[in-house]
C-alpha cells in the first residue's frame, strides 16, 4: 500500500524558517517525480514545486521561488520542502504528492501538514 | 502570472449531466498542457481523476469524462451521483511548472 506521511508543520513567525518532510512507502520512491501542493484556509489548491526521480529538474511556482527549497533522498525513501522567509500568505496544509509520469499528476497524495504563519 | 480559471459554482440534478471548463490565460488548452482534473471533498486530500486531456485511472467512475473543447479542458459528469457534490479542480502544466485551476464547486441538487 502506497503511503506519503508528511511532518514538519506547526506555528512559525513571518520571517521564520521550516522543513517539510514527507516519507514515502509502498513504491519505488528514487523512479517518480514528487510535488508539493498547498491549500490555504478555505482556499484552492495550489501547486508549489516539483522534482523528478533523480532530482535532475526542479519547478517553483513564482510565489515560491528564491524562497523555498524542494530536495529529496532516495536513499531515505523521503522528499523535503525547506521554506525560508516565510509570510503569513504561506500559512497553509502542504501535501506531498506522487506523480505516475510526465502526463499523470498526483497519483497519490499524503493527508497533508498544516503550517502556520503568525506573530 | 499564469492563470487558470474555472466556473465558480455549478448546480445539478441527480442523473443529469454537468461539464466544467479549464480555461488558460495564455490562451487556448492543448494536450500539450497535460490537463488533469481531481475531486476534493471536504477535509480530504485530493483524488486523482483524469490524467493527460481524457485518460481515467483505474478507480475513476466511467461517468467521468475529460475532453478538450473550445480551447479549455472539460471534465463532463454524466450520470450525476450525489457523491459526486465535491470541488473540481483541473491542473495544467507550463514548461514543467503546474498551475491549479480556480476550482468549481459542484452541487448535486
Amino acid at each position: 500500500e502506497v503511503q506519503l506521511v508528511e511532518s514538519g508543520g506547526g506555528l512559525v513567525k513571518p520571517g521564520g524558517s521550516l522543513r517539510l518532510s514527507c516519507a514515502a512507502s509502498g513504491f519505488t520512491f528514487s523512479s517518480y517525480s514528487m510535488n508539493w501542493v498547498r491549500q490555504a484556509p478555505g482556499k484552492g489548491l495550489e501547486w508549489v514545486s516539483s522534482i523528478s526521480s533523480s532530482s535532475s529538474y526542479i519547478y517553483y511556482a513564482d510565489s515560491v521561488k528564491g524562497r523555498f527549497t524542494i530536495s529529496r533522498d532516495n536513499a531515505k525513501n523521503s522528499l523535503y520542502l525547506q521554506m525560508n522567509s516565510l509570510r503569513a500568505e504561506d500559512t497553509a496544509v502542504y501535501y506531498c504528492a506522487r506523480d505516475l509520469n510526465i502526463a499523470a499528476a498526483g497519483y497519490d497524495w499524503g493527508q497533508g501538514t498544516l503550517v502556520t504563519v503568525s506573530s | 502570472q499564469t492563470v487558470v480559471t474555472q466556473e465558480p459554482s455549478l448546480t445539478v440534478s441527480p442523473g443529469g449531466t454537468v461539464t466544467l471548463t479549464c480555461a488558460s490565460s495564455t490562451g487556448a488548452v492543448t494536450s500539450g498542457y497535460y490537463p488533469n482534473w481531481f475531486q476534493q471533498k471536504p477535509g480530504q486530500a485530493p483524488r486523482a481523476l483524469i490524467y493527460s486531456t481524457s485518460n481515467k485511472h483505474s478507480w475513476t467512475p466511467a461517468r467521468f469524462s475529460g475532453s478538450l473543447l473550445g480551447g479549455k479542458a472539460a471534465l463532463t459528469l454524466s450520470g450525476v451521483q450525489p457523491e459526486d457534490e465535491a470541488e473540481y479542480y483541473c491542473l495544467l502544466y507550463y514548461g514543467g511548472a503546474g498551475v491549479f485551476g480556480t476550482g468549481t464547486k459542484v452541487t448535486v441538487l
